[in-house]
């Protein structure tokens, strides 16, 4: 398996401007996972997927930001309009319903000018 | 001005020394913990995990100690090599939430020759 896939892998835009990450995660796995770090902030969940459907987004820091899983292969995040603010690196994780380990992909490295 | 960024701890050793990473939890509900490694540019990699039933796990080279009395998880890694060189999380589970996890701030290990 290729792991887990996102894209793009870095992403420059300018305030105001929507912005599109996409991840492909592991085929197979129940739960997907978006994730956001900064350096203030560290590492922060934002949302969670089981079996498509969303079940905690209490993370999702304002109404600017939104996803969506319309299938077990896809998911996306969506920041519209985004702000200097929401540049951070980006993650998608998955994990099997057998498996308590969550397996990251490599990131989106956002720049928001 | 710029903002200042989080300033990581930073743990120095000697090529082939032991290391011990320590982490401080404050959910005393949770009951599964893990250690993720992150080197410059990749995502998170899972290392070790531990439930709250166990107080020690041992891998290859790696072993988990956890103090649920004090709530204390300790990473620690045996003859320490160059390629150990890392960011190190120790992570929580939120709850009865698929297992999406509350990423602690991080360690820096730096290992010199």
């Amino acid at each position: 398996d290729a792991g887990v896939i996102q894209s793009p892998r870095h992403e420059v835009t300018e305030m105001g401007q929507e912005v599109t990450l996409r991840c492909k995660p592991i085929s197979g796995h129940d739960y997907l996972f978006w994730y956001r770090q900064t350096m203030m902030r560290g590492l922060e969940l934002l949302i969670y997927f089981n079996n498509n459907v969303p079940i905690d987004d209490s993370g999702m820091p304002e109404d600017r930001f939104s996803a969506k899983m319309p299938n077990a292969s896809f998911s996306t995040l969506k920041i519209q309009p985004s702000e200097p603010r929401d540049s951070a690196v980006y993650f998608c994780a998955s994990r099997s319903i057998q498996y308590n380990e969550q397996f990251f992909g490599p990131g989106t490295r956002l720049t928001v000018l | 001005g710029e903002s200042v960024g989080l300033h990581l701890p930073t743990l120095s050793v000697q090529e082939g020394d032991n290391s011990i990473i320590n982490c401080a939890y404050s959910n005393s509900a949770s009951d599964y913990f893990i250690w993720y490694k992150q080197e410059s540019g990749k995502g998170p990699q899972f290392i070790i995990d531990i439930r709250s039933n166990m107080d020690k796990r041992q891998g290859q080279r790696v072993t988990v100690l956890l103090n649920k009395t004090v709530k204390h998880l300790s990473l620690q890694i045996a003859a320490t090599q160059p390629g150990d060189s890392a960011v190190y999380f120790c992570a929580e589970s939120k709850g009865n939430s698929g297992y999406a996890l509350n990423f602690g701030k991080g360690t820096s290990l730096l290992v010199t020759p």
